[in-house]
C-alpha cells in the first residue's frame, strides 16, 4: 500500500528566508509521481511541483524546488524567499502507475512571519 | 474559463435529508475524483471514476452514490444525511498515468445540522 508521512504538523518561517516542508512516503510501485499542493485559507487546492521517480534533476518551478532523495524515499519541498502569502497547508501527494488514485500526506500548515 | 466546478459551494441542510453535489470538468480528463476533507484538514477520497466506470470505492458508507453521467460530469449524492458527514468535499479531475497531477473544484463546504 502507498503511504505519504509529514511529520511536521505546523512550520513557522520569517519573511525572504527559505523554509524546507518534510515527505516521506512509501510505496512499491516501480513508478510513481510526486506532487505537492497548495491550500490557501481561502480553502482551493493550487498544484505546486510535480517529481517524477525516474527524473534524474529535482523539479523547480519558480520559488519552489523539490529536493528529492529516492533511496532515502523522500520528496521535501523547499521554498524560497518565504512570502506572506505562502502561510497556507501544504500536501504532499503520491500516485503510482498501478493505480488512478492519488494519497495524500496529512499536511503541514506553514504560517510566514513578517 | 472554469476547469473544475462545483456546486453548491455551500450547503446547509437538516439530519437525515438527502442532498446531491454537482462536479463538472472542461479539461477533457479521463479520471474523476470525490474527496472529503475532514476539521483537521486530512484529505479522504471516496471514489474515483475512469471513463465513466468506477475504479476506487473506498470504505464510504453507502448512503454516498457516484453518479456519472458522462465523462465530464461526477455528481455526488448522499442520502440520509447525518451530523458526521459536515466536511468539506472537493472533485477532482486528471489524465492517467502517473506524470499528471489532479484539478481541484473549489470545494462544497456542507453543514449538516
Amino acid at each position: 500500500a502507498q503511504k505519504i508521512t509529514q511529520t511536521q504538523p505546523g512550520m513557522f518561517v520569517q519573511e525572504k528566508e527559505a523554509v524546507t516542508l518534510d515527505c516521506t512516503y512509501d510505496t512499491s510501485d516501480p513508478s510513481y509521481g510526486l506532487f505537492w499542493y497548495k491550500q490557501p485559507s481561502s480553502g482551493e487546492m493550487i498544484f505546486l511541483i510535480y517529481q517524477g521517480s525516474y527524473d534524474q534533476q529535482n523539479a523547480t518551478e519558480g520559488r519552489y524546488s523539490l529536493n528529492f532523495q529516492k533511496a532515502r524515499k523522500s520528496a521535501n519541498l523547499v521554498i524560497s524567499a518565504s512570502q506572506l502569502g505562502d502561510s497556507a497547508m501544504y500536501f504532499c501527494a503520491m500516485r503510482g502507475n498501478y493505480g488512478q488514485n492519488f494519497v495524500f500526506g496529512p499536511g503541514t500548515r506553514l504560517s510566514v512571519l513578517p | 474559463d472554469t476547469a473544475v466546478s462545483q456546486t453548491p459551494k455551500y450547503l446547509v441542510t437538516q439530519m437525515g435529508n438527502d442532498k446531491s453535489i454537482k462536479c463538472e470538468q472542461n479539461l477533457g480528463h479521463d479520471t474523476m475524483y470525490w474527496y472529503k476533507q475532514d476539521s483537521k484538514k486530512f484529505l479522504k477520497i471516496m471514489f474515483s471514476y475512469n471513463n465513466k466506470e468506477l475504479i476506487i470505492n473506498e470504505t464510504v458508507p453507502n448512503r454516498f452514490s457516484p453518479k456519472s453521467p458522462d465523462k465530464a460530469h461526477l455528481n455526488l449524492h448522499i442520502n440520509s444525511l447525518e451530523l458526521g458527514d459536515s466536511a468539506v468535499y472537493f472533485c477532482a479531475s486528471s489524465h492517467q498515468g502517473v506524470a499528471n497531477e489532479q484539478f481541484f473544484g473549489p470545494g462544497t463546504r456542507l453543514t449538516v445540522l
